[in-house]
Protein backbone atom coordinates (compact mmCIF):
# COMPACT_ATOMS: atom_id res chain seq x y z
CA UNK A 1 0.00 0.00 0.00
CA UNK A 2 0.79 3.75 -0.95
CA UNK A 3 2.86 4.99 2.28
CA UNK A 4 3.26 8.77 2.94
CA UNK A 5 5.41 9.67 5.32
CA UNK A 6 5.89 13.29 7.44
CA UNK A 7 8.42 14.53 10.24
CA UNK A 8 6.84 13.91 13.39
CA UNK A 9 7.37 17.73 14.40
CA UNK A 10 8.64 21.04 13.46
CA UNK A 11 9.46 24.35 15.03
CA UNK A 12 9.44 27.54 14.66
CA UNK A 13 9.60 31.20 16.19
CA UNK A 14 6.63 33.54 15.32
CA UNK A 15 6.68 35.35 12.35
CA UNK A 16 9.10 32.49 10.65
CA UNK A 17 8.08 30.22 8.13
CA UNK A 18 7.65 26.41 8.46
CA UNK A 19 7.67 24.35 6.00
CA UNK A 20 5.90 20.97 6.50
CA UNK A 21 6.99 18.16 4.07
CA UNK A 22 5.01 15.01 3.10
CA UNK A 23 7.14 12.33 1.04
CA UNK A 24 5.50 9.59 -1.17
CA UNK A 25 6.79 7.68 -4.67
CA UNK A 26 5.77 10.11 -7.04
CA UNK A 27 3.41 11.79 -5.19
CA UNK A 28 4.01 14.88 -7.66
CA UNK A 29 1.26 12.66 -9.82
CA UNK A 30 -1.42 12.91 -7.18
CA UNK A 31 -3.53 15.46 -5.47
CA UNK A 32 -2.38 16.33 -2.22
CA UNK A 33 -4.76 17.45 0.53
CA UNK A 34 -4.00 18.81 3.84
CA UNK A 35 -5.39 19.18 7.28
CA UNK A 36 -5.23 21.26 10.47
CA UNK A 37 -6.37 19.29 13.69
CA UNK A 38 -6.09 20.75 16.92
CA UNK A 39 -6.69 19.01 20.49
CA UNK A 40 -9.98 18.43 21.19
CA UNK A 41 -11.23 19.64 17.66
CA UNK A 42 -12.79 18.14 14.18
CA UNK A 43 -9.99 19.10 11.59
CA UNK A 44 -9.94 21.46 9.17
CA UNK A 45 -9.07 21.10 5.55
CA UNK A 46 -6.38 23.78 4.86
CA UNK A 47 -5.40 22.96 1.38
CA UNK A 48 -6.47 21.08 -1.45
CA UNK A 49 -5.58 19.46 -5.30
CA UNK A 50 -1.77 20.12 -4.00
CA UNK A 51 -2.42 24.29 -3.75
CA UNK A 52 -5.76 25.73 -3.89
CA UNK A 53 -7.41 27.05 -0.69
CA UNK A 54 -10.68 26.75 1.08
CA UNK A 55 -11.99 30.42 1.71
CA UNK A 56 -11.61 30.81 4.84
CA UNK A 57 -7.99 30.52 5.13
CA UNK A 58 -5.46 32.74 4.76
CA UNK A 59 -3.30 33.19 2.01
CA UNK A 60 -0.12 32.54 4.18
CA UNK A 61 -1.02 29.32 4.19
CA UNK A 62 0.21 27.17 1.05
CA UNK A 63 0.97 24.05 -0.68
CA UNK A 64 3.00 22.60 -3.44
CA UNK A 65 3.34 19.51 -4.81
CA UNK A 66 6.45 18.05 -7.03
CA UNK A 67 8.73 14.30 -7.56
CA UNK A 68 8.62 12.51 -4.78
CA UNK A 69 7.69 15.60 -1.92
CA UNK A 70 4.65 17.63 -1.08
CA UNK A 71 5.03 20.93 0.90
CA UNK A 72 2.73 22.89 3.35
CA UNK A 73 4.10 26.23 3.98
CA UNK A 74 2.81 28.36 6.82
CA UNK A 75 4.37 31.84 6.37
CA UNK A 76 4.69 34.28 9.39
CA UNK A 77 3.68 32.03 11.54
CA UNK A 78 1.10 32.33 14.74
CA UNK A 79 0.35 30.88 17.88
CA UNK A 80 -3.06 30.28 17.10
CA UNK A 81 -0.84 28.00 13.98
CA UNK A 82 0.08 25.33 16.34
CA UNK A 83 -1.72 21.98 15.52
CA UNK A 84 -0.49 18.63 14.34
CA UNK A 85 -0.92 18.77 10.12
CA UNK A 86 -1.84 16.27 7.89
CA UNK A 87 -1.28 15.21 4.28
CA UNK A 88 -3.85 13.04 2.73
CA UNK A 89 -4.04 11.56 -1.12
CA UNK A 90 -6.16 8.90 -2.61
CA UNK A 91 -3.98 5.58 -3.48
CA UNK A 92 -5.22 4.49 -6.68
CA UNK A 93 -5.88 1.20 -5.23
CA UNK A 94 -8.99 2.61 -3.57
CA UNK A 95 -8.12 3.80 -0.64
CA UNK A 96 -7.54 6.98 1.48
CA UNK A 97 -4.00 7.39 2.96
CA UNK A 98 -3.48 10.23 5.38
CA UNK A 99 0.53 10.91 6.23
CA UNK A 100 1.42 10.00 10.02
CA UNK A 101 1.06 13.42 10.94
CA UNK A 102 3.66 16.56 11.98
CA UNK A 103 3.13 18.17 15.14
CA UNK A 104 3.72 22.07 14.49
CA UNK A 105 5.15 23.91 17.85
CA UNK A 106 5.81 28.01 17.95
CA UNK A 107 8.52 28.60 19.91
CA UNK B 1 -23.07 26.45 5.33
CA UNK B 2 -22.84 22.97 5.58
CA UNK B 3 -22.92 21.24 9.10
CA UNK B 4 -22.07 17.65 10.97
CA UNK B 5 -23.57 17.02 14.14
CA UNK B 6 -22.35 13.73 15.34
CA UNK B 7 -24.37 11.24 18.03
CA UNK B 8 -22.91 11.82 21.71
CA UNK B 9 -20.10 9.39 23.40
CA UNK B 10 -20.42 5.58 23.22
CA UNK B 11 -19.50 3.21 26.03
CA UNK B 12 -19.20 -0.60 24.95
CA UNK B 13 -18.33 -3.55 25.73
CA UNK B 14 -15.94 -6.21 23.33
CA UNK B 15 -17.56 -8.03 21.08
CA UNK B 16 -21.02 -5.56 21.00
CA UNK B 17 -21.83 -3.20 18.37
CA UNK B 18 -22.24 0.24 18.30
CA UNK B 19 -24.22 2.54 15.74
CA UNK B 20 -23.21 6.55 15.94
CA UNK B 21 -24.64 8.89 13.27
CA UNK B 22 -24.22 12.10 11.76
CA UNK B 23 -26.49 14.62 10.78
CA UNK B 24 -26.28 17.04 7.98
CA UNK B 25 -27.77 20.43 7.42
CA UNK B 26 -27.41 22.02 4.06
CA UNK B 27 -28.74 19.05 1.70
CA UNK B 28 -25.79 17.83 1.14
CA UNK B 29 -27.06 13.93 0.07
CA UNK B 30 -27.48 14.88 -3.28
CA UNK B 31 -24.66 16.07 -4.41
CA UNK B 32 -21.89 15.04 -2.36
CA UNK B 33 -20.49 11.62 -0.43
CA UNK B 34 -19.59 11.19 3.59
CA UNK B 35 -16.34 9.60 4.39
CA UNK B 36 -15.26 7.92 8.23
CA UNK B 37 -12.39 8.50 9.55
CA UNK B 38 -10.99 7.78 13.27
CA UNK B 39 -7.96 8.58 15.50
CA UNK B 40 -7.40 5.92 17.85
CA UNK B 41 -5.52 7.98 20.95
CA UNK B 42 -1.40 8.89 20.30
CA UNK B 43 -2.35 7.56 16.82
CA UNK B 44 -2.96 9.38 13.31
CA UNK B 45 -6.01 9.62 11.07
CA UNK B 46 -6.71 6.87 9.25
CA UNK B 47 -9.55 6.76 6.79
CA UNK B 48 -12.64 3.82 7.38
CA UNK B 49 -14.41 4.16 4.28
CA UNK B 50 -17.12 6.25 2.83
CA UNK B 51 -20.79 6.30 1.42
CA UNK B 52 -22.47 8.17 -1.77
CA UNK B 53 -26.24 8.54 -0.29
CA UNK B 54 -27.51 9.00 -3.33
CA UNK B 55 -26.86 5.89 -4.77
CA UNK B 56 -26.00 3.70 -1.46
CA UNK B 57 -22.80 2.71 -3.01
CA UNK B 58 -19.86 2.00 -0.36
CA UNK B 59 -16.15 1.96 -0.11
CA UNK B 60 -14.54 0.48 2.39
CA UNK B 61 -11.17 0.28 3.74
CA UNK B 62 -9.95 -3.16 3.15
CA UNK B 63 -8.93 -3.27 6.94
CA UNK B 64 -12.55 -2.61 8.00
CA UNK B 65 -14.24 -4.84 5.41
CA UNK B 66 -16.80 -7.32 7.16
CA UNK B 67 -16.85 -5.41 10.66
CA UNK B 68 -18.51 -1.94 9.26
CA UNK B 69 -21.62 -0.97 7.76
CA UNK B 70 -22.28 2.79 6.53
CA UNK B 71 -25.78 3.37 5.84
CA UNK B 72 -27.53 6.69 5.11
CA UNK B 73 -31.81 8.15 5.66
CA UNK B 74 -32.37 10.82 3.12
CA UNK B 75 -35.29 11.52 5.05
CA UNK B 76 -33.42 12.68 8.10
CA UNK B 77 -30.31 13.66 6.16
CA UNK B 78 -28.15 11.28 8.59
CA UNK B 79 -25.59 9.07 7.83
CA UNK B 80 -24.70 6.31 10.02
CA UNK B 81 -21.63 4.32 11.02
CA UNK B 82 -22.06 0.28 12.60
CA UNK B 83 -19.46 -1.65 13.87
CA UNK B 84 -19.48 -4.95 14.59
CA UNK B 85 -17.06 -7.09 17.32
CA UNK B 86 -15.43 -4.10 19.05
CA UNK B 87 -11.99 -4.35 20.78
CA UNK B 88 -10.41 -2.46 23.17
CA UNK B 89 -8.18 -1.09 20.17
CA UNK B 90 -11.29 0.30 18.25
CA UNK B 91 -11.32 3.02 21.21
CA UNK B 92 -10.59 6.14 19.13
CA UNK B 93 -12.52 9.33 18.41
CA UNK B 94 -14.60 8.80 15.12
CA UNK B 95 -15.77 11.66 12.76
CA UNK B 96 -18.01 11.83 9.50
CA UNK B 97 -16.61 14.42 6.82
CA UNK B 98 -18.11 15.65 3.57
CA UNK B 99 -16.30 14.67 0.52
CA UNK B 100 -17.54 16.84 -2.45
CA UNK B 101 -17.67 14.08 -4.74
CA UNK B 102 -20.11 11.33 -6.17
CA UNK B 103 -17.90 9.42 -8.43
CA UNK B 104 -17.16 6.00 -7.46
CA UNK B 105 -15.16 5.05 -5.76
CA UNK B 106 -15.86 6.96 -2.41
CA UNK B 107 -12.55 9.04 -1.24
CA UNK B 108 -10.94 10.17 -4.33
CA UNK B 109 -11.56 14.44 -3.19
CA UNK B 110 -10.73 15.70 -0.07
CA UNK B 111 -12.84 16.63 3.14
CA UNK B 112 -14.87 19.42 4.17
CA UNK B 113 -16.05 19.97 6.54
CA UNK B 114 -15.80 17.60 9.61
CA UNK B 115 -18.06 16.47 12.30
CA UNK B 116 -17.09 17.28 15.77
CA UNK B 117 -16.32 13.79 16.63
CA UNK B 118 -17.61 11.02 18.49
CA UNK B 119 -15.38 9.18 21.09
CA UNK B 120 -16.40 5.39 21.41
CA UNK B 121 -14.92 3.91 24.69
CA UNK B 122 -14.53 -0.13 24.20
CA UNK B 123 -13.90 -1.68 28.10
CA UNK B 124 -14.65 -4.65 30.02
Amino acid sequence: SYVLTQPPSVSVAPGQAARISCGGNNIGRKSVHWYRHKSGQAPVLVVYNDDERPSQIPERISGSNSGNTATLTISRVEPGDEAVYYCQVWDFGREVVFGGGTKLTVL
Amino acid sequence: QVHLEQSGAEVSMPGSPVKISCKASGGIFASSSIVWVRQVPGHGLEWMGGIIPKSGVTNYAQKFQGRVTMTTDGSTGTAYLEMTDLRVDDTAVYYCAKDPSVVEPVGTAFFDPWGQGTQVIVSS
